[in-house]
């Protein structure tokens, strides 16, 4: 089925290990984005990317890693895992004509 | 800088009442507005959208939206809610186009239904 998902759905990791969420795309859209969700902050975007090989910082990029080798693929990697890291994390694909933006179900994560 | 006040934090209304959840915008140019809501472990899920001409737009489940362009306002209603509305709402602004900043959230509203 096309879509967004995401993996894994739910992880605990402890701080200082490298954390990697995974985001696949089936629309071929070419702007895709991660976001962060935490109670009282909302929706904050962490990072993006226009097209293979071109990504850029959103709002929260700090402690964060993104690649795009394949359009269809945008992992975040937290390179060094913190408490206040621990979110709902969202990837999402952008429609080039509305703007409207398709989201996957989010990835859980716990930092202890 | 584009951004989006959601006043109502929390709101609850009974079932079969009327809804209204307000969305301000700051944005320097015409915006493309949006209103998603988020079930509970879900992700966000489009309500409805408006990108130029008819101020009031229709979307899924029941829900309209009134563009005032005058107040910066982009009001979320229903007529009668139904238990199975209880979400997060979020209104978003854009540029539309598939702009590169994406979209700007507000913080959301928590609609509660009470029986």
């Amino acid at each position: 089925d096309a879509g967004i998902t995401q993996s894994p759905r739910y992880k605990i990791t402890e701080t200082g290990r490298q954390v990697t969420l995974m985001c696949h795309q089936t629309w071929s859209h070419s702007y895709m984005f991660w976001y962060r969700q935490d109670l009282g902050h909302g929706l904050r975007l962490i990072y993006y990317s226009a097209a293979a090989d071109i990504t850029d910082k959103g709002e929260v990029p700090d402690g964060y890693v993104v690649s795009r080798s394949k359009t269809e693929n945008f992992p975040l990697t937290l390179e060094s895992a913190t408490r206040s890291q621990t979110s709902v994390y969202f990837c999402a694909s952008n429609s080039l004509r509305t703007g409207e933006l398709f989201f996957g179900e989010g990835s859980r994560l716990t930092v202890l | 800088a584009q951004s989006v006040t959601q006043p109502d934090i929390h709101i609850t209304v009974s079932e079969g009442a009327s809804l209204e959840l307000r969305c301000n915008y700051s944005y320097g140019a015409t915006p493309y507005l949006f209103w998603y809501v988020q079930s509970p472990g879900q992700g966000l899920q489009l309500l409805l959208k408006y990108f130029s001409g008819d101020t009031l737009v229709q979307g899924i489940k029941g829900f309209e939206a009134e563009f005032k362009r005058s107040q910066s306002s982009f009001n979320l209603r229903k007529p009668s809610v139904h238990w199975s509305d209880a979400a997060e709402y979020f209104c978003a602004v854009g540029a539309g186009g598939g702009g590169a900043d994406g979209l700007t959230f507000g913080k959301g509203t928590h609609l509660i239904i009470q029986p």
